[in-house]
């Protein structure tokens, strides 16, 4: 049963470049969130797909934007990329609704670096 | 603004030893995890509480959820090198219908043998 797979695992780009990365959740999971890890702290929530809709967002700006497709896999896009956003980019799976959520499943992450 | 904090930020202790992490929080939670993070990799769920007052046992790893379903512990019996890592709490917030989900700052574990 594959977990959480996410795509690249390592990528350097240049400052006001633009970056996507992807995810495909766990089989049987249809919500998708993504996180930003800083080194040193912990996961701070970007967004939550489920539908294929943003169904809620944490406290960043306009350039982080996703997508979710309809067999469940999600996009997160970032434009005019600044140093800040260098960060390990966490996807995690779960099922909907709060009786039903037991935890997140994670991926290993990709580790993005803005130079 | 919600917020979890977890004390204390980093601990370096011998193999052999106890230790207490605890995760505090003024937001009411419908349930709680601990997740426990390697370098260069996401974290790995080891439990989750969901009802105040619950203890919870994985070998050596003791979880309890508070009574007000604020803040949480994780102790770990005999420490051993491989429970060295970032450990994490994560709260589902009990004001939405669906998982909102906040995490702590996490505990950075190092278990020297």
């Amino acid at each position: 049963d594959a977990g959480v797979t996410q795509s690249p695992t390592h990528l350097i780009k240049t400052r006001g470049q633009q970056v996507t990365l992807r995810c495909s959740p766990k089989s049987g999971h249809d919500t998708v969130s993504w996180y930003q890890q800083a080194l040193g702290q912990g996961p701070q929530f970007i967004f939550q797909y489920y539908e294929e809709e943003e169904r809620q967002r944490g406290n960043f700006p306009d350039r982080f934007s996703g997508h979710q497709f309809p067999n469940y896999s999600s996009e997160l896009n970032v434009n005019a990329l600044l140093l800040g956003d260098s960060a390990l980019y966490l996807c995690a799976s779960s099922s909907p609704g709060r009786e039903n959520w037991l935890g997140y499943t994670f991926g290993s992450g990709t580790r993005l670096t803005v130079v | 603004t919600q917020l979890l904090e977890q004390s204390p930020q980093f601990l370096s202790i011998q193999e052999g030893e106890n230790l207490t992490v605890y995760c505090n929080s003024s937001s009411v939670f419908s349930s709680l995890q601990w997740y426990r993070q390697e370098p260069g990799e996401g974290p790995v769920l080891l439990v989750t509480v969901v009802t105040g007052g619950e203890v919870k046992k994985l070998k050596r790893l003791t979880f309890q959820f508070g009574d007000a379903r604020k803040d949480s512990s994780l102790h770990i019996t005999a420490a051993q090198p491989g429970d060295t890592g970032l450990y994490l709490c994560a709260g589902a917030l009990e004001e939405t219908s669906y998982d909102k989900v906040i995490f702590g700052p996490g505990t950075s574990l190092s278990v020297i043998p």
